[in-house]
């Protein structure tokens, strides 16, 4: 079966401090993955979508930005943190061509 | 733009009530359609998902219908448990950049009483 990976699982970070967050699926090859912001008590905001290894499409200007070093890795960094980066951060998968994207457990980022 | 959204922000329910959660979306062109629930501090998790080309799809104790006419999707839960208090997402397809990609309501959060 297919499992997905978030880490950290919390994260405060100083503002203008890097950020790097890591997500990793397994038992698929080749997904599409998705990384969603969530503001408390809001909807998924979709940041990122990538359907294969290097290729990144980018839904939301801003001061993020993400890689797919590997097949079944995705990565979501900064360079600088802003206090409007705080949030939950979500990654999901789905098979190439599916509709159903299946979430990981999210990571919890505050910038203080 | 395209919006999916929900008719109530919280829905209050006794134990053993049937809960009942609508969402209504703006793009006719959307054809897939997801419900998730997201308990505190965890990720969403895909509960029961339809098709436009049918109007009901049952789960075990969830049901989703849709009415393409008014755009309009609802879940219903039958037999509500304390386990089922959640936040409820729908979500619906949109074609950007040549791909399908979902988009979210704000969410129904949905408290059971005793």
């Amino acid at each position: 079966s297919q499992t997905i990976h978030q880490w950290p699982a919390t994260l405060v970070q100083p503002v203008g401090s890097p950020l790097s967050l890591e997500c990793t699926v397994e038992g698929t090859s080749n997904p599409n993955l998705y990384w969603y912001r969530q503001a408390a008590g809001r909807g998924l905001q979709l940041l990122f979508y990538s359907v294969g290894i290097g290729q990144i499409s980018s839904e939301v200007p801003q001061n993020l930005s993400a890689s797919r070093p590997q097949d079944r890795q995705f990565i979501l960094s900064s360079k600088k943190l802003l206090l409007s980066d705080s949030g939950f951060y979500l990654c999901a998968w789905s098979v190439q061509g599916g509709d159903t994207q299946y979430f990981g457990p999210g990571t919890r980022l505050t910038v203080l | 733009g395209e919006s999916v959204g929900l008719h109530l922000p919280t829905l209050s329910v006794q134990e053993g009530d049937n809960s009942i959660i609508n969402c209504a979306y703006s793009n006719s062109a959307s054809d897939y359609f997801i419900w998730y629930k997201q308990e505190s501090g965890k990720g969403p998790q895909f509960i029961i998902d339809i098709r436009s080309n049918m109007d009901k799809r049952q789960g075990q104790r969830v049901t989703v219908l849709l009415n393409k006419t008014v755009k309009h999707l609802s879940l219903q839960i039958a037999a509500t448990q304390p386990g089922d208090s959640a936040v409820y997402f729908c979500a619906g397809t949109y074609l950007s950049g040549g791909y399908n990609k979902l988009i979210f309501g704000a969410g129904t959060r949905l408290a059971v009483h005793p």
